[in-house]
């Protein structure tokens, strides 16, 4: 079991570009979500999906797209980067909820 | 508005001591809460959770206790070791949120050999 893979591992980008973060689990979790972590801070969930299809907004979406097409992807999409979206990334898995698992991040900076 | 807070950014103990580490949260609806444990450049990892019906839960030299009056918990670790140094997360659900958490600042926890 590879558990949860993030794709890239680092990524700069300039301002008004756009890219997409990708994440995949190989667990058969039905819950996965993402995350954002600013320096000093602690994890805010971004999106977050309770299966194939099916996904919602969590704390701060603003600037950021999600679909779940299948169980194991679920890829954030970033349009027109701006610095303010500097930070690290965290996609997440959980078979029932609550215990969740991690992949290991997505460093991205925006100039 | 932070409904978990971790109020102490960093700790430092020496190996074989006990580490307790802080945390207290707002909302008086969350039920279930977890730590997760972070190294440098890799994802949280899942420590121990404890559900607001119990006030202590145990997992090898790790404890949690709840005190759902005070609105705080705390994590025990006895004894701490080197390989322990870590950034602590405290994170809290509530049930019927699809099981979204909220999490805490983060403490640094050193443990000096």
């Amino acid at each position: 079991n590879a558990g949860v893979t993030q794709t890239p591992k680092f990524r700069i980008l300039k301002i008004g570009q756009s890219m997409t973060l990708q994440c995949t689990q190989d667990m058969n979790h039905n819950y996965m979500y993402w995350y954002r972590q600013d320096p000093g801070m602690g994890l805010k969930l971004i999106y977050y999906s309770v299966g194939a299809g099916i996904t919602d907004k969590g704390e701060v979406p603003n600037g950021y797209n999600v679909s779940r097409s299948t169980t194991e992807d679920f890829p954030l999409r970033l349009e027109l980067a701006a610095p303010s979206q500097t930070s690290v990334y965290f996609c997440a898995s959980s078979p029932l909820g609550y215990e969740q698992y991690f992949g290991p991040g997505t460093r991205l900076t925006v100039t | 508005d932070q409904q978990v807070k971790q109020n102490s950014p960093s700790l430092s103990v020496q190996e074989g001591r006990i580490s307790i580490l802080n945390c207290d949260y707002t909302n008086s609806m969350f039920d279930y809460f977890l730590w997760y444990k972070k190294y440098p450049a890799e994802g949280p990892t899942f420590l121990i959770s404890i559900s607001s019906i119990k006030d202590k839960n145990e997992d090898g030299r790790f404890t949690v206790f709840l005190n759902k009056s005070a609105k705080h918990l705390s994590l025990h670790i006895v004894p701490s070791q080197p390989g322990d140094s870590a950034v602590y997360f405290c994170a809290a659900s509530l049930t019927g949120a699809n099981s979204k958490l909220t999490f805490g600042k983060g403490i640094t926890l050193s443990v000096r050999p």
